[in-house]
């Protein structure tokens, strides 16, 4: 039981460039999240999921987006690249209502 | 809209001291969890304690206890007999019922000095 995990851990990317991000969770929640982390600014929610098919935009979601196209996976998609989208993201997931969230380590997020 | 609020950027504390970390909430919806979290150094977020909006009493687990103040809409944070692995960046969050997202506060980083 791996619970959640995040792939990749690092990455540096050139502005401009695009890349995806994939969380997967093994313990078959419904609900998943991706926030990303900054500095003074706490974790603040770019867009999540329900259920498979389904995503919704959350606190900060421009740049960003998102597929959810099998349960155990949430894969969040950059485009365009921007140094504003340095940070470090993290993905969570949740069985439902009003559980707790289990998160996964992280993705440092460099772009030059 | 649903808000957050975490009016302590950093707090010392001796430890086996008790410490307080404040969390003022703001919700229109009718019912509502509130959650904390705790992120040590290493980065990776602990879950730490929940309360329901209709619980009838505050939350404890271990160490760790939850003052819920509906009318004041303030969900702190107690821990007790503070330990040097407290130390940490502590999350406050929350999750409404009209959708599903779930919003964290700035957050508090705890120092506990020996």
């Amino acid at each position: 039981n791996a619970g959640v995990t995040q792939t990749p851990k690092f990455r540096v990317l050139k502005t401009g460039q695009s890349m995806t991000l994939l969380c997967a969770q093994d313990m078959n929640h419904e609900y998943m999240y991706w926030y990303r982390q900054d500095p003074g600014m706490g974790l603040r929610l770019i867009h999540y999921s329900v259920g498979e098919g389904t995503t919704a935009k959350g606190e900060v979601p421009d740049g960003y987006n998102v597929s959810r196209l099998k349960k155990q996976n949430f894969l969040l998609g950059l485009e365009s690249a921007a140094p504003s989208q340095t940070s470090v993201y993290f993905c969570a997931s949740k069985r439902g209502g009003l559980d707790e969230q289990y998160f996964g380590p992280g993705t440092r997020l460099t772009v030059t | 809209a649903q808000k957050i609020t975490q009016t302590q950027p950093g707090m010392f504390v001796q430890e086996k001291e008790a410490v307080t970390l404040d969390c003022t909430y703001d919700t229109s919806d009718p019912s509502y969890g509130l959650f904390w979290y705790k992120q040590p150094s290493s980065g990776e977020m602990i879950f730490l304690i929940y309360q329901g909006s209709y619980d009838q009493q505050n939350a404890t687990e271990g160490r760790y206890s939850l003052n819920f103040q509906k009318a004041r809409k303030s969900a702190n944070l107690v821990i007790s007999a503070s330990q040097l692995g407290d130390s940490a960046m502590y999350f406050c969050a929350m999750r409404g019922t009209r959708d599903d997202k779930i919003i964290f506060g700035k957050g508090t980083r705890l120092h506990i000095l020996p």
